[in-house]
């Protein structure tokens, strides 16, 4: 079954425009992972959360980890066409399991800016 | 380091033939994942291995499908008799321990047809 679920699955924003993406878990989340996948290329990692509340920037892309709601956001600020992609979520199965260094994704979401 | 390096980059055959991908992960990494990628399923995580040793085979989809990883440079996932619903992209991804909350660095993919 999915543990981690992407909303939206799509997602066409005017550039300029701020957007958020969100990720929710069906377990509890150790460390949160964010990366972008530019079409017809491999996954680039943006940044890796921990701790419930834990917020980190990477230059206008920030993301947080509420941790109590097993969920995460990444939000975009003033969005730009280098920013259009396929955004992943990806979760450490931690202490969930015995087999607990799986890393395993969402389904992703596809964000497409318009000029 | 160069990367995660796969090969081929693209790959077309025809039903019924034999495939193998291939994966040189980064240089010091211990665990190694091999990852499906479509439209429908997303990121599917097939198997990893840690030191060279498979952990995890879970995620292959059928005993057409196996992994070897021969030596801690290179692993192969290998198709035999490959169906067109096999198409999709395969990731081969390199990290240090997981539960070390280290990311996942990713190759570029094969982009597998099966006509």
């Amino acid at each position: 079954s999915q543990e981690l679920e992407q909303s939206p699955q799509s997602l066409i924003v005017q550039e300029g425009k701020n957007l958020t993406i969100n990720c929710t878990s069906s377990k509890t989340l150790y460390g949160l992972y964010w990366y972008k996948q530019k079409y017809g290329e491999g996954l680039i990692f943006l940044m890796m959360l921990q701790k419930g509340g834990e917020e980190k920037s990477h230059e206008k892309i920030t993301a947080k980890l509420d941790e109590k709601k097993q969920q995460s956001s990444l939000h975009i600020t003033a969005s730009q066409p280098s920013h259009a992609g396929i955004y992943l979520c990806g979760a450490d199965r931690g202490r969930n399991s015995n087999r607990d260094d799986k890393i395993i994704f969402g389904k992703g979401t596809r964000l497409h800016i318009l000029p | 380091d160069a990367g995660v390096i796969q090969s081929p980059r693209h790959e077309v055959t025809e039903m019924g033939q034999e495939v193998t991908l291939r994966c040189k992960p980064i240089s010091g990494h211990d665990y190694l994942f091999w990852y499906r990628q479509t439209m429908m399923r997303g990121l599917e995580l097939l198997i990893y291995f840690n030191n060279n040793v498979p952990i995890d085979d879970s995620g292959m989809p059928e005993d057409r499908f196996s992994a070897k990883m021969p030596n801690a440079s290179f692993s192969t996932l290998k198709i035999q008799p490959s169906e067109p619903r096999d198409s999709a992209v395969y990731f081969c991804a390199s990290s240090f321990d997981p539960k070390m909350n280290t990311e996942a660095f990713f190759g570029q993919g094969t982009r597998l047809t099966v006509v």
